[in-house]
């Protein structure tokens, strides 16, 4: 079974300033997914990777195959990025399996 | 499109009844998902399936059946509820680009307490 942790648990930033969630699972993978779970528990999807980088917006996931790793990063947080970001590994038996997430505050 | 639909959004049961939490989705994915969240723990997931008529255990089945009888819906049903079922319910739906590469849309969730 592929375990999944993220760090940190718990992040406080202030508004403007650059985040990075980390993300490591410990058996090789086919993809690696990065969701949203807003304060009212509504769960969105961010990325999807399989090796390199993509943007969309604010966001960049990074991915790094080699070492098992990956990372989100918010530029110019803002307020509204308050939030939990979850990871999620796929494997070869289309069961995802979850870290437990990070829960992200950005204060005014 | 309605994307995934979950009813009830919450739901107390006594331990011992019984019932079914539906799910629904209109995108016309193959795969269906039902995880359950709990406080300190990722989702885990329940019972998934890759096509109608077709159903697989998750990582925490126990107590809990599926069936799906039609793309669109993916019902879970609780047997005979326990305390420890107490959790929130998410179904979801994805369509795959090959194992491990289901891009999930989750539904609102279902808040379930059993007493």
């Amino acid at each position: 079974k592929n375990e999944v942790e993220q760090s940190p648990q718990n992040l406080t930033a202030q508004e403007g300033e650059f985040i990075t969630i980390n993300c490591s699972y410990s058996v090789g993978i086919s993809a690696l997914h990065w969701l949203q779970q807003h304060p009212g528990g509504g769960i969105v999807s961010l990325f999807m990777l399989s090796s390199g980088k993509k943007k969309h917006g604010r966001l960049i996931a990074t991915i790094n195959i080699q070492e098992k790793h990956s990372s989100l990063h918010i530029t110019a947080s803002h307020p509204r990025d308050s939030a939990v970001y979850i990871c999620a590994v796929g494997g070869s038996n289309y069961k995802l399996t979850f870290g437990k997430g990070t829960l992200l505050t950005v204060n005014p | 499109n309605a994307g995934v639909t979950q009813t009830p959004k919450f739901q107390v049961l006594k331990t011992g009844q019984s019932m079914t939490l539906q799910c629904a989705q209109d995108m016309n994915h193959e795969y269906m998902s039902w995880y359950r969240q709990d406080p300190g723990m990722g989702l885990r997931l329940i019972h998934y399936s890759v096509g109608a008529g077709i159903t697989d255990q998750g990582e925490v089945p126990n107590g809990y059946n599926v069936s799906r009888s039609t793309t669109e819906d993916f019902p879970l049903r609780l047997l005979s509820a326990a305390p420890s079922q107490t959790s929130v319910y998410f179904c979801a739906s994805s369509y795959s680009s090959g194992p491990g590469k289901e891009t999930q849309y989750f539904g609102p969730g279902t808040r379930l307490l059993v007493l």
